[in-house]
């Protein structure tokens, strides 16, 4: 089974750029995550899609990122204009959302982005 | 706020050597313990989910057990490789939150040769 992939693996922008990032998550699976992992810190969780539906977005900041999941399969995230601080590891991950995983969660490779 | 704890934060063992870490989770409303496994510029694994009280799991020479009641579970790694050499993170899950991963800032170990 295809793994989630992401792309691009990285990117170097200056402050104030726009960047977006793809996901395709892993066949199937309904629910979609993009975290941000920030050097020493644990993944913090951006969006959650159910499908293109979104579940959870507490943690984004919306004046500047945005997430969109078309069809309940790809997903983009965007961040317009950046900052240096978010300079960060941007993971994707794909769930099934299914009682025998108990929604163990598989992740793409990740974008590491410098905003410079 | 929901806090996950792990100790130690990092960890520099001998090949050879078996090293265990620990997890500490709120234990109100649990629903599940995952443990995953974040090697430099690798996606995160998951290694383990741990849903009843007395649970334990094993894969290689990676094991895990869970206390709900107390809310705690410790990793163990027997024998470590220098291939073992990576971030091991916990997150449960609990009802009513969505069941979405709360995140430890887990444990960096370090196998040297």
């Amino acid at each position: 089974e295809a793994g989630v992939a992401q792309s691009p693996r990285y990117k170097i922008i200056e402050k104030r750029q726009s960047v977006a990032f793809w996901c395709n998550p892993i066949s199937g699976h309904a629910t979609l995550y993009w975290y941000q992992q920030i050097l020493g810190q644990g993944p913090k969780l951006l969006i959650q899609f159910q499908n293109n539906g979104v579940v959870d977005d507490s943690q984004l900041p919306k004046d500047r990122f945005s997430a969109e999941r078309l069809k309940g399969v790809d997903s983009t995230l965007k961040i317009q204009p950046a900052k240096l601080e978010d300079s960060a590891v941007y993971l994707c991950a794909s769930s099934p959302r299914d009682y025998t995983t108990r929604d163990t969660q598989y992740f793409g490779p990740g974008t590491r982005l410098t905003v410079l | 706020i929901l806090n996950v704890e792990q100790s130690p934060q990092s960890l520099h063992v001998q090949e050879g050597d078996s090293t265990n870490f620990t997890c500490s989770f709120p234990s109100s409303n649990f629903y599940a313990l995952h443990w995953y496994r974040w090697e430099t510029a690798k996606s995160p694994e998951a290694l383990f989910v741990m849903t009843l009280n007395g649970d334990e799991k094993k894969k290689g020479r990676i094991s895990a057990t869970l206390n709900t009641k107390e809310g705690y579970s410790y990793l163990y790694i027997k024998g470590s490789q220098p291939e073992d050499s990576a971030t091991y993170l916990c997150a449960p899950t609990y009802a009513g939150n969505n069941r979405k991963l709360i995140w430890g800032l887990g444990t960096s170990l370090a196998v040297n040769p």
